[in-house]
């Protein structure tokens, strides 16, 4: 069964930086487009940025763009977003999901980020 | 990048069909056939329905259909159950490698 699960969520202070993480099992990692997308409490699903097969496309959704980076480590069936200059609208469950044409066919379990003083 | 327009609710009984649509624009919805659908249950990851409009994953039955015209996409729910009742959000291809979400619809079995 297809397995991906976050870590590195906590608490961070305006300004500061998390480095999420997405561990893959269970298929061929390096085959699969990845995003992440992200869920602010009691809110709706918001689309965070996509990394393609071999990491060299990214995109990033406007309201992240600039401040977080997205990376993989296909060696190490992982998936990374990096965050800096957190703000208190960046608090959310984090997911990471798999790609298919465009459907998102597995996610994690989340991983939740509060940005707070 | 604007979140595509969802109902924020939608109902229906038990055994009955409900259909839930999503509008977006000639940039995304109109512009692609990559539209998705997804069921979460509170506290709990989303679940893939149907992807590129009206195709199915392996193990969604076919009570779940997808369709687009123009602008709008819609899902519709027959034969609804109990375990339906969640909140549902579509998304697309919004060009330049980005994706949209919709505001998500919460459905109710009455």
């Amino acid at each position: 069964e297809v397995q991906l699960v976050e870590s590195g969520g906590g608490l961070a202070q305006p300004g500061g930086s998390l480095r999420l993480s997405c561990a893959a099992s269970e298929f061929t990692f390096s085959s699969y487009t990845m995003h992440w997308g992200r869920q602010a409490p009691g809110k709706g699903l918001v689309w965070v940025s996509r990394i393609n097969k071999d990491g060299r496309t990214r995109s990033y959704a406007d309201s992240v763009k600039g401040r977080f980076t997205i990376s993989r480590d296909n060696a190490k069936n992982t998936v990374y977003l990096q965050m800096d200059s957190l703000r208190a609208e960046d608090t959310a469950v984090y997911y990471c999901a798999r790609s298919y044409e465009w459907g998102l066919d597995y996610w994690g379990q989340g991983t939740v980020v509060t940005v707070s003083a | 990048q604007s979140a595509l327009t969802q109902p924020p609710s939608a109902s229906g009984s038990p055994g009955q069909s409900v259909t839930i649509s999503c509008t977006g624009t000639s940039s995304d919805v109109g512009a692609y056939d990559f539209v998705s659908w997804y069921r979460q249950h509170p506290g709990k990851a989303p679940k893939l329905l149907i992807y590129e409009v009206n195709k199915r994953p392996s193990g969604v039955p076919d009570r779940f259909s997808g369709s687009k015209s123009g602008n709008t996409a819609s899902l519709t729910v027959s034969g609804l159950q109990a375990d339906d009742e969640a909140d549902y959000y579509c998304s697309s291809y919004a060009g330049s490698n980005k994706m949209l979400f919709g505001g998500g619809t919460k459905l109710t079995v009455l």
